[in-house]
């Protein structure tokens, strides 16, 4: 079965911070997509990130940084340098990359940040 | 790219009536759209896969005659609730998929009195 843990239901920093939002997957395909998506206040999911399971290079992107490991089965998500406007709920995914894969998400709880000023 | 927009953003209407909620891809075509709601603090539930000139997919539980979901081109796929009850009142966001990645739209709040 495939499955997405978000232990941490939410985290509270202080801008400027550093904060890593845990992610934690089961599945039993070999090919498979890993996804991050924020949700402000706002409601609209932005999504940040994908990764397939062939490619466990950690990627980089601005404040935002991603750390896939197979091996543990995670794929952890650090901000450098928290600002208030990160606060958010943040959802890890996962989707399987089968041939009959219709594309379904399975999203772990999401982690609610908050970022105080 | 990859755009999704949703219409209404938000909608009150009167219990026993029914409404219909639009989920366009504004930059891309998109075969498989998807339909979920969400409750307050928690996460996206998958009500229905819905694919272009066929029939949507629905998750368990979720009840087809009462959430009819029409995807009649690459870029619309619609979701109307009918004769909806205050048990109805949610958030109801899409997604369009492309490339193995889906993108949402900003969602619709619905508020059935």
């Amino acid at each position: 079965a495939q499955k997405v843990t978000q232990a941490q239901t939410e985290i509270s920093v202080v801008e400027k911070e550093d904060v890593t939002l845990d992610c934690v997957y089961e599945t039993r395909d070999t090919t498979y997509y890993l996804f991050w998506y924020k949700q402000p206040p706002s409601g609209e999911l932005v999504f940040l990130i994908r990764r397939n399971s062939f490619d466990e290079q950690n990627e980089i992107s601005g404040r935002y940084s991603w750390n896939f490991q197979k091996s543990t089965s995670s794929f952890n998500f650090t901000i450098t340098a928290s600002q208030v406007v990160d606060s958010a709920v943040y959802f890890c995914a996962l989707s399987e990359g089968d041939s009959s894969n219709t594309g379904k998400l399975i999203f772990g709880q999401g982690t609610t940040l908050q970022v105080k000023p | 790219g990859a755009v999704v927009s949703q219409h209404p953003s938000w909608v009150i209407c009167k219990s026993g009536t029914s409404v219909k909620i639009e989920c366009r891809s504004l930059d891309f075509q998109a075969t498989t759209m998807f339909w979920y709601r969400q409750f307050p603090k928690q996460s996206l539930m998958l009500m229905a896969t819905s694919n272009e000139g066929s029939k949507a997919t629905y998750e368990q539980g979720v009840e087809k005659d009462k959430f009819l979901i029409n995807h009649a081109s690459l870029t619309l796929s619609t979701l109307t609730v009918t004769s909806a009850h205050p048990e109805d009142s949610s958030f109801y966001i899409c997604s369009a998929s492309i490339a193995h990645t889906q993108y949402f739209g900003p969602g619709t709040r619905l508020t059935v009195l």
